[in-house]
C-alpha cells in the first residue's frame, strides 16, 4: 500500500519554509525522499532509517517518527531551484519501496 | 563512475512488439530497481534484485521480466507490448556504507505502446 502525501502542492515565495508529510499505515524500515524536475530522473535527497532520527541536507531536512509511521520534510529559506515534485518512498524491508504520489512544490521569485 | 546507465532513452512500439530496456551500473552495487512513472504518478516498482541470480517482483510486474545474470546489469524486458505499458521507465541501484544509504537513478526511457 502506497504512502500518502501531503500536501498536494504548495506554492511559495523565495525565503519562506514548507513542511511536505508523508504517512504509511505499514510498520516502516525506512522512508526516502526524492525531488523530480519536469523531465528528469528523480534525485535522492535523503534516506531515514527506523529509530525516529532526522537528517539534514543543506536546508533541507527531515524527520521520521516511527511510532506514527510518519516522517515529513523541512524546506527552509526556499530558493527557486527548490521548484519541482517531491516524493516520499517507503519499506516495510529493505529492498521494496513504495512511493507516494508526490508533492509538487512551486517557488516565486 | 558512468554511474547507472539506460538505454535507449526514447522507443515506440507497435501493440504486440517486445523488446528490451537495458541497465548497467558501474559502482558494484548489489540491489537494482525497475520503476515506472505514469504522467503526474509516483513511481511504481516492476522488479527488484538484491544481486546476481536474485529477482523478486515489485507492485507492477505483470507484463515485465528481468534477469540479473551479473552485478552490473539488469536488462528489463516487455513481451507483448500493450498501450497501458507507455510510460517512463528509470532503473536505479542502491549504495551502503556506513555514512548511509543512497539511491541512484537512470536518467530515463520513455516508451509509447502504438
Amino acid at each position: 500500500q502506497q504512502p500518502v502525501q501531503s500536501p498536494q502542492a504548495v506554492i511559495l515565495r523565495e525565503g519562506e519554509d514548507a513542511v511536505i508529510n508523508c504517512s504509511s499505515s505499514k510498520a516502516l524500515y525506512s522512508v526516502h525522499w526524492y525531488r523530480q524536475k519536469h523531465g528528469e530522473a528523480p534525485v535522492f535527497l535523503m534516506i531515514l532509517l527506523k529509530g525516529g532520527e532526522q537528517k539534514g541536507h543543506e536546508k533541507i531536512s527531515a524527520s521520521f517518527n516511527e511510532k506514527k509511521q510518519q516522517s515529513s520534510l523541512y524546506l527552509t529559506a526556499s530558493q527557486l531551484s527548490y521548484s519541482g515534485t517531491y516524493f516520499c518512498g517507503t519499506e516495510t524491508n529493505a529492498g521494496k519501496s513504495t512511493f507516494g504520489d508526490g508533492t509538487t512544490l512551486t517557488v516565486k521569485p | 563512475n558512468a554511474g547507472v546507465t539506460q538505454t535507449p532513452k526514447f522507443r515506440i512500439l507497435k501493440i504486440g512488439q517486445s523488446m528490451t530496456l537495458q541497465c548497467a551500473q558501474d559502482m558494484n552495487h548489489n540491489y537494482m530497481y525497475w520503476y515506472r512513472q505514469d504522467p503526474g504518478m509516483g513511481l511504481k516498482l516492476i522488479y527488484y534484485s538484491v544481486g546476481a541470480g536474485i529477482t523478486d517482483k515489485g507492485e507492477v510486474p505483470n507484463g515485465y521480466n528481468v534477469s540479473r545474470s551479473t552485478t552490473e546489469d539488469f536488462p528489463l524486458r516487455l513481451e507483448l507490448a500493450a498501450p497501458s505499458q507507455t510510460s517512463v521507465y528509470f532503473c536505479a541501484s542502491r549504495h551502503w556504507d556506513k555514512r548511509g544509504e543512497k539511491l541512484f537513478f537512470g536518467s530515463g526511457t520513455q516508451l509509447s505502446v502504438l
